[in-house]
């Protein structure tokens, strides 16, 4: 069965440093698709990223950049000099393919930035 | 574009009475997605829509909730004889994906429907 698993429940840092937020999953399936999505305070869940599982290459946007490693099941978030803006509930999800639309969601993790 | 919207906002009501929440997707969209959100979790997936045709439903989802989309448009969650335990933020999402395949594309989600059951 597939599996979300967000180690990390709570994350405190301040103002500019660097946090990564973990994400290791299961899945019996070759083919699969990762996601990230933020929920703000505001409760709204907006998405960040998808990437394929035949896709390893690491993405870089802005101040955000995902490491995905298929060898250890892994697809990690960075944010890089963090802003009090980015704080919120980071949520890492995975959608099997094909026949099984769903997409799981892990337990999240809170992210605070201290001013 | 307005986005997802979801109504009610909040609801509270007693033990054994039956809420029903809308959801009104991005027009243009074929998905739409019932999920279930209780503090400090993620999203639970409830069930599924392509157009009006339901494809998925998960355990979770009781025969006390039913969940219908008549027209492929907006849709309602229904849940019979509230408990307690049904308290929780139901979330809607939907999304543009062709064909019947595996959905690559992004959900948009609401703001959500919580449900307060005394």
């Amino acid at each position: 069965a597939q599996k979300v698993t967000q180690a990390q429940t709570e994350i405190s840092v301040v103002e500019k440093e660097d946090v990564t937020l973990d994400c290791v999953y299961e899945t019996r399936d070759t083919t699969y698709y990762l996601f990230w999505y933020k929920q703000p305070p505001s409760g709204e869940l907006v998405f960040l990223i998808r990437r394929n599982s035949f896709d390893e290459q690491n993405e870089i946007s802005g101040r955000y950049s995902w490491n995905f490693q298929k060898s250890t099941s892994s697809f990690n978030f960075t944010i890089t000099a963090s802003q009090v803006v980015d704080s919120a509930v980071y949520f890492c999800a995975l959608s099997e393919a094909p026949g099984r639309d769903k997409i799981i969601f892990g337990k999240g993790t809170r992210l605070h930035i201290l001013p | 574009d307005t986005g997802v919207s979801q109504d009610p906002r909040h609801k509270i009501t007693k033990r054994g009475q039956n809420v029903t929440f809308r959801c009104d997707p991005i027009s243009e969209h074929n998905r739409l997605y019932w999920y279930r959100q209780t503090l400090g979790q993620g999203p639970e997936f409830l069930t599924y829509f392509q157009n009006e045709a339901q494809l998925e439903k998960s355990r979770l989802l009781s025969d006390r909730f039913s969940a219908e989309r008549p027209k492929g448009s907006f849709s309602t969650l229904e849940i019979q004889r509230t408990e307690q335990g049904d308290s929780a933020m139901y979330l809607c999402a939907s999304s543009l994906t062709l064909g019947r395949g595996p959905n690559t594309g992004e959900l948009f989600f609401g703001e959500g429907s919580r449900l307060t059951v005394l």
